[in-house]
């Protein structure tokens, strides 16, 4: 079972703009990712943000993460035609030794983005 | 590329055949995962190692399903007795797992499965 999911399911926008996905999830966590995955291909690690973090960034990329809502969003700014390709938000709830278990992905936010 | 390679990049199968899949996680990880995708579907957890030792399977993991990694390097998927159902892309990840501390995985370009 999933337990993210991520809202839109498909965004359009023009080169400049920027991009908001948003990701909601079912139980507590330790951290939250984003990944992203071009057609086809692997997922490739964006950003992690721990439970005790409330914003985080990298380079174009903003995330923020709300635990009372079970939240997050992923902010691009400045898009780019190359910034096309699948956005998933993936949930690590612990376990045995803690660090990192198996993560808990959602059905993705397929991104578009037009020069 | 993340380090993490996996083979074969694709392969076709008829139903019933066995399959096997090999990952090659980045060589200093201890955890080495398996994920499962289906088109338009996000990856779905399938099983992980701790070194060698096998720590969680899926209930996705039927019995047909088996997963090593015998000296806590390389690992190994096979499917037995394939079903159309078994098409997906199969993924591996690693990551560093260090008391205390958390890293992010690392995943491998994946293995397309076909079952005709």
């Amino acid at each position: 079972s999933q337990q993210g999911e991520e809202d839109p399911q498909a965004l359009s926008i023009q080169e400049g703009e920027n991009a908001t996905m948003n990701c909601s999830y079912k139980t507590s966590i330790n951290n939250l990712q984003w990944y992203r995955q071009n057609s086809g291909r692997g997922l490739v690690h964006l950003i992690l943000i721990r439970s005790n973090e409330r914003e985080k960034h990298s380079g174009r990329l903003r995330v923020t993460l709300d635990t009372s809502k079970k939240s997050s969003s992923l902010l691009i700014t400045a898009s780019r035609a190359a910034d096309t390709a699948s956005y998933f938000c993936a949930t690590d709830s612990g376990g045995f030794s803690g660090g990192y278990n198996k993560l808990i992905f959602g059905a993705g936010t397929r991104l578009a983005v037009h020069p | 590329d993340t380090g993490v390679s996996q083979d074969p990049r694709h392969k076709i199968t008829k139903r019933g055949q066995n399959v096997t899949f090999r990952c090659d996680p980045i060589s200093e990880h201890n955890r080495l995962y398996w994920y499962r995708q289906t088109l338009g579907q996000g990856p779905e957890f399938l099983t992980y190692f701790q070194n060698e030792a096998q720590l969680e399977k899926s209930r996705l993991l039927s019995d047909r399903f088996s997963a090593e990694r015998p000296k806590g390097s390389f690992s190994t998927l096979e499917i037995q007795r394939t079903e159309q159902g078994d098409s997906a892309m199969y993924l591996c990840a690693s990551s560093f797992l260090l008391a205390g501390s958390s890293y992010e995985q690392y995943f491998g370009p994946g293995t397309r499965l076909t079952v005709t």
